[in-house]
């Protein structure tokens, strides 16, 4: 079955980085778009990028250029989310999502999240 | 301030159907039809119900369906059950800047 493991949770201070992995099985890896989608305690979701680990091709929401870089490893079936500069507004639990073949298909399959703290 | 509007709650009883709506625009709902519904209980990964406006994955119970009209989605629960108190989300793939994918600020639902 599609599995997502991602890495532990993060305490981070005020413009720190950090990086979050997320690990696949249970399909090919490189078929299908990755995601990163966040959320806030107690708020919604936010979607952040895609990455097609075919190519390597990704794609950032607008909101995040320039401090987000995702990457892959398709020798391990592993995606990264590296997040730069981070502010107490980025605490949020950080999922990695498999979507479909194409980047419109949908994100039908999610990791279990990994709480990131950021706080001084 | 999220890009795609939804109520903050609903209600209903076991047993009864509720509608939980999703406002988009020509962006995203109006244009595409690649909106997805998302089922979320407390302190867990989004579960994916319903996609392309109204296909229901394997294994999603048949209480759940989908539906558009304009830039308006909808998703529509039959028959409450108190399993279904959980919150829903609503996505849709949008060109309104990068081509990507967002998301509704979610609808709790209670069952009485």
């Amino acid at each position: 079955q599609v599995q997502l493991a991602q890495s532990g949770g993060e305490v981070k201070k005020p413009g720190a980085s950090v990086k979050v992995s997320c690990k696949a099985s249970g399909y090919t890896f490189n078929v299908y778009y990755l995601h990163w989608v966040r959320q806030a305690p107690g708020q919604g979701l936010e979607w952040m990028a895609w990455i097609n680990p075919n190519t390597g091709g990704t794609e950032y929401a607008h909101k995040f250029q320039g401090r987000v870089t995702v990457t892959r490893d398709t020798s391990i079936s592993s995606a990264y989310l590296d997040l730069s500069g981070l502010r107490s507004d980025d605490t949020a639990v950080y999922y990695c999502a498999r979507g479909g073949q194409g980047r419109q298909g949908p994100i039908a399959y999610w990791g279990q999240g990994t709480l990131v703290t950021v706080s001084s | 301030q999220s890009a795609l509007t939804q109520p903050a709650s609903v209600s209903g009883s076991p047993g009864q159907s509720i509608t939980i709506s999703c406002t988009g625009t020509t962006s995203d709902i109006g244009t595409y039809n690649y909106v997805s519904w998302y089922q979320q209980h407390p302190g867990r990964a989004p579960k994916l119900l319903i996609s392309e406006v109204s296909y229901r994955p394997s294994g999603v119970s048949n209480r759940f369906s989908g539906s558009k009209s304009g830039v308006t989605a909808s998703l529509t629960i039959s028959g409450l059950q108190a399993e279904d108190e959980a919150k829903y989300f609503c996505s849709s793939w949008t060109s309104s800047s990068t081509l990507e994918w967002v998301f509704g600020g979610g609808t709790q639902l209670t069952v009485l």
